[in-house]
């Protein structure tokens, strides 16, 4: 059975230091894979995703991920965080299940000091 | 708004009584699932629909829990004789898809179980 592991369960950053989540999948086969993010109050909100092609890519609000295949890795990064990317941050994963379940990461809490 | 709405968004109920939620997922998805959350975890897989066919159960899911989509729209989530590990936020998501594609699922704001 595939699974995800998230390395953070709490990161405590100041407005303008860099992110770096990291996210672990074990699944052999072809995935996909998802960042997805949940603000306080707020519902799961889709943050990026791949599915081929660029193994970087490029989300919403600044976001960005790179899958490195050999890793089975999909960190999700950004060069300066802001207040209000305060949310709990979770990694996603598709890998050969017909019909698109989705296997969740732990999640990161993610708190930004102003 | 046109995004998956759940209802209702708390349900507080008693140990051993049924409880049922409620998602109607974006119009235009085939796909609709269910997952559940605790505090400290990332949802977890319950069960599966496309169209109106019920396609994939997780061992989560116990014989307690019964999921129906009647006519493909809207489905709902039945837990009977509710015990307190049932305590939980209750995910419905929505895509499309076709066989054998993994398709971006969007997430409904969730119901909140308490069972005391």
């Amino acid at each position: 059975a595939q699974s995800v592991s998230q390395h953070n369960h709490h990161v405590i950053l100041s407005e303008a230091a860099s992110l770096e989540l990291g996210c672990n999948y074990s699944y052999g086969g072809t995935v996909n894979l998802f960042w997805y993010v949940q603000y306080p109050g707020q519902h799961l909100q889709l943050l990026l995703k791949y599915f081929s092609g660029d193994p970087l890519v490029k989300g919403i609000k600044g976001f960005e991920a790179e899958f490195i295949k050999s890793k089975f890795s999909f960190n999700l990064r950004k060069p300066s965080v802001q207040w209000s990317d305060t949310a709990e941050y979770f990694c996603a994963v598709w890998g050969g299940t017909s019909y698109g379940k989705l296997t969740f990461g732990q999640g990161t809490i993610l708190t930004v000091h102003p | 708004d046109t995004g998956v709405s759940q209802d209702p968004r708390h349900k507080i109920t008693k140990r051993g009584q049924n409880v049922t939620f409620r998602c109607d997922p974006i119009s235009e998805h085939n796909r609709l699932y269910w997952y559940r959350q605790t505090l400290g975890q990332g949802p977890e897989f319950l069960t599966y629909f496309q169209n109106e066919a019920q396609l994939e159960k997780s061992r989560l899911l116990s014989d307690r829990f019964s999921a129906e989509r009647p006519k493909g729209s809207f489905s709902t989530l039945e837990i009977q004789r509710t015990e307190q590990g049932d305590s939980a936020m209750y995910l419905c998501a929505s895509s499309n898809g076709l066989a054998g594609l993994s398709y971006e699922q969007y997430f409904g704001p969730g119901t909140r179980l308490t069972v005391t």
